[in-house]
């Protein structure tokens, strides 16, 4: 079955950058997306297809993906974006993945 | 706008059975590929299985931990998926999402509802 692994945990001040990182198997030949899950709410999609934003989500919300590594950015972090991100790809083997999960804490 | 609502969570004994609803809005449900994810206490997102749209065959298919146990059927007419879950085990507890799959963009799951918490305990 086809993994992805995220970091547990990543810690950022306002304002500045947070990178999460998705590893997978050649993971930059599948489309990725990116979800934020905050505690008590439904997860809301913030990246897909690698780098597009769907409307609504902000700018500061970027993705890019490579060989082995995707990576989610938020830029100018704020309070509001405390939550877990989840990456995710659809493999042939396994269906829809998720990833590991990240937890963001914004000091 | 979209809205998904899920219900029928709750307290089941292991072995026993439950029934989910989703109910869809602000959707050409007809047409909608609809999911099920799952996120147990503590742990990450699980996609647990997803149904096409009747005009794409209204095929079912699911992870590896619910096949043969789990099924996913719809009813058009109601805007609503069902998910019925039998010989349920422990670890089956998780708020249980629903989505829908690919409605705006392809093999996404776009929209999310709120969940409903399933909890398989004696």
């Amino acid at each position: 079955s086809y993994v992805l692994t995220q970091p547990p945990s990543v810690s950022v001040a306002p304002g500045q950058t947070a990178k999460i990182t998705c590893g997978g198997n050649n993971i930059g030949s599948k489309n990725v997306h990116w979800y934020q899950k905050k505690p008590g709410q439904a997860p809301v999609l913030v990246v897909y297809d690698d780098s597009d934003r769907p409307s609504g989500i902000p700018e500061r919300f970027s993705g890019s993906s490579s060989g082995n590594t995707a990576t989610l950015t938020i830029s100018r972090v704020e309070a509001g974006d405390e939550a877990d991100y989840y990456c995710q790809v659809w493999d042939s083997s396994s269906d829809y993945v998720f990833g590991t999960g990240t937890k963001v804490t914004v000091l | 706008e979209v809205q998904l609502v899920e219900s029928g969570g709750g307290l089941v004994k292991p072995g026993g059975s439950l029934r989910l609803s989703c109910a869809a809005s602000g959707v050409t449900f007809t047409n909608t590929w609809m999911s099920w994810v799952r996120q147990a206490p503590g742990k990450g997102l699980e996609w647990v299985g997803r149904i096409r749209s009747k005009i794409d065959g209204g095929t079912t298919d699911f992870a590896a931990p619910v096949k043969g146990r789990f099924t996913i059927s719809r009813d058009d007419s109601k805007n609503t998926m069902y998910l019925q879950m039998n010989s349920l085990k422990t670890e089956d507890t998780a708020v249980y999402y629903c989505t829908t799959d690919g409605y705006s963009i392809a093999a996404v799951l776009d929209y999310w509802g709120r969940g409903t918490l399933v909890t398989v305990a004696s």
